[in-house]
């Protein structure tokens, strides 16, 4: 069973502290996609590392994809109230089950800052 | 650019019951994923379409049952409804590019509670 872990499951923080959330896996990934869902709403796309190593920043948040492409990190700097949500990793799989592809989905990181 | 749009938004449905949700794409989308999301599973994958073809199919009964139409919009039945069948219910499109999923767009979700 292919699985990709999240940590901390949960995280409550001051406005201005920097934090830094995994996903580890013993899969290797093509991909890996990094979402935050808001309650009752979908999940929206932050990010997308592909290559090993590959680190990309938007804005205060810094994400990396491990240089054997099984684990990624997300570090949010001088986190805001606005950052607080569900954090989701998903790993691509390629070639599963002689079909294409398959999103391998950690169960989030829940981050609450707090004013 | 509309993004994907999910009907109903909330639906409140009785054991027994069968429910149809729809979804319709991002213009140009022609892959279609259905997700359920409850607290203690996280995103579990339902299936994916494209191109009005089941390409990739989750491991859930075969009360779950999904079609797409020509024009990329989908739809998701879920037959003899049980209490367990609560949940969020996400769609997302996305462009594949050849065998890369480079992320995907979600739709609000459909939130079905079974009574």
């Amino acid at each position: 069973t292919q699985l990709l872990e999240q940590s901390p499951q949960f995280l409550s923080i001051q406005e201005g502290e920097n934090l830094t959330v995994y996903c580890n896996s013993s899969s290797v990934f093509s991909s890996l996609q990094w979402y935050r869902q808001e309650p009752g709403e979908g999940p929206v796309l932050l990010v997308t590392v592909v290559t090993g190593g590959e680190v990309k920043k938007l804005k205060r948040l810094t994400f990396q994809f491990g240089d054997a492409r099984k684990d990624s990190s997300l570090h949010i700097t001088a986190a805001q109230t606005g950052d607080t949500g569900l954090y989701l990793c998903a790993g691509e799989v390629l070639r599963w089950a002689g079909n294409n592809r398959k999103l391998i989905w950690g169960l989030g990181t829940s981050l609450a800052v707090n004013p | 650019k509309a993004g994907v749009t999910q009907t109903p938004r909330y639906l409140i449905k009785t054991r027994g019951q069968q429910v149809t949700l729809s979804c319709s794409p991002i213009s140009g989308h022609r892959s279609v994923s259905w997700y359920q999301q409850t607290p203690g599973q996280g995103l579990q994958f339902l299936f994916e379409y494209f191109s009005e073809t089941q390409r990739n199919k989750g491991n859930f009964p075969g009360r779950f049952s999904g079609r797409q139409f020509s024009n990329s919009r989908s739809e998701m039945n879920v037959s003899t409804l049980e209490l367990g069948d609560s949940a969020l219910y996400l769609c997302a499109s996305s462009v594949p590019t050849g065998n890369m999923n480079y992320g995907y767009t979600f739709g609000s979700g459909t939130r079905l509670t079974v009574v």
